[in-house]
């Protein structure tokens, strides 16, 4: 099936620093998807991206949807505590809201100090 | 309160032993989805369905049957556990248009199986 490559897999910074984190895939996308997980939680929705080139933000979240349809990135401005978990990009092949399969990257373990 | 739940949240069964996690929305969503999470290896989709009697395949369907029979319910159906489905499985639904939010997918809390 497809996969996307997400890096990095893990990143330990201080409060207040910016991070930035991506996912490559070998095959185009028509949607992509962002997501956090809290330990012992379920995934939930950060950011959804439409259009190749698009770049939304969602407060200190910002991401874009790559021009060629084959990447994404996100990034989070000025870190604190509670930005801890594990964050996952996904993509589909559907455009738009109706999409039904969905393709999730391996994810990237964020822990922020204090 | 809006919610996905799955039962049960913990399970553990021996190879070969059937069962099934039942999973069910109270938002009246059309989208359904099955995933399972493993360590370094994300979510994988299993099945996902669009509307009732609508199924389809994720990326690692194999060893998983799902049903659709009504909105509300999307049982994962294990017919013959094997070790390597020992996993964290998620549940999950979203409305499909309309509405406020249609992308946003609301998962469930989770079931941890364990296949001895």
């Amino acid at each position: 099936g497809q996969q996307l490559n997400q890096s990095p897999q893990s990143m330990f910074i201080q409060e207040g620093e910016d991070v930035s984190m991506n996912c490559t895939s070998s095959s185009i996308f028509n949607t992509w998807l962002w997501y956090k997980q809290d330990p012992g939680e379920g995934p939930v929705l950060l950011i959804a991206l439409y259009k190749a080139g698009e770049l939304t933000s969602n407060g200190r979240l910002t991401a874009q949807f790559g021009i060629t349809r084959k990447d994404s990135f996100l990034n989070i401005s000025a870190s604190i505590p509670s930005d801890v978990g594990i964050y996952f990009c996904a993509g589909a092949d559907a455009g738009g809201t109706s999409y039904g399969k969905l393709t999730f990257g391996q994810g990237t373990i964020l822990t922020v100090h204090p | 309160e809006a919610q996905v739940t799955q039962n049960p949240r913990y399970l553990i069964t021996v190879t070969g032993k059937k069962l099934t996690v039942t999973c069910s929305q109270n938002m009246n969503h059309e989208y359904m989805s099955w995933y399972r999470q493993d360590p370094g290896l994300g979510l994988r989709q299993i099945y996902y369905s669009m509307n009732v009697e609508v199924t389809d395949k994720g990326d690692v369907p194999e060893g998983y049957k799902v049903s659709r029979k009504e909105k509300r319910n999307f049982p994962l159906i294990l017919e013959s556990p094997s070790p390597n489905q020992t996993s964290l499985y998620f549940c999950a639904s979203r409305r499909l248009a309309g509405g406020p939010s249609p992308d946003t997918q609301y998962f469930g809390p989770g079931t941890r199986l364990t296949v001895l």
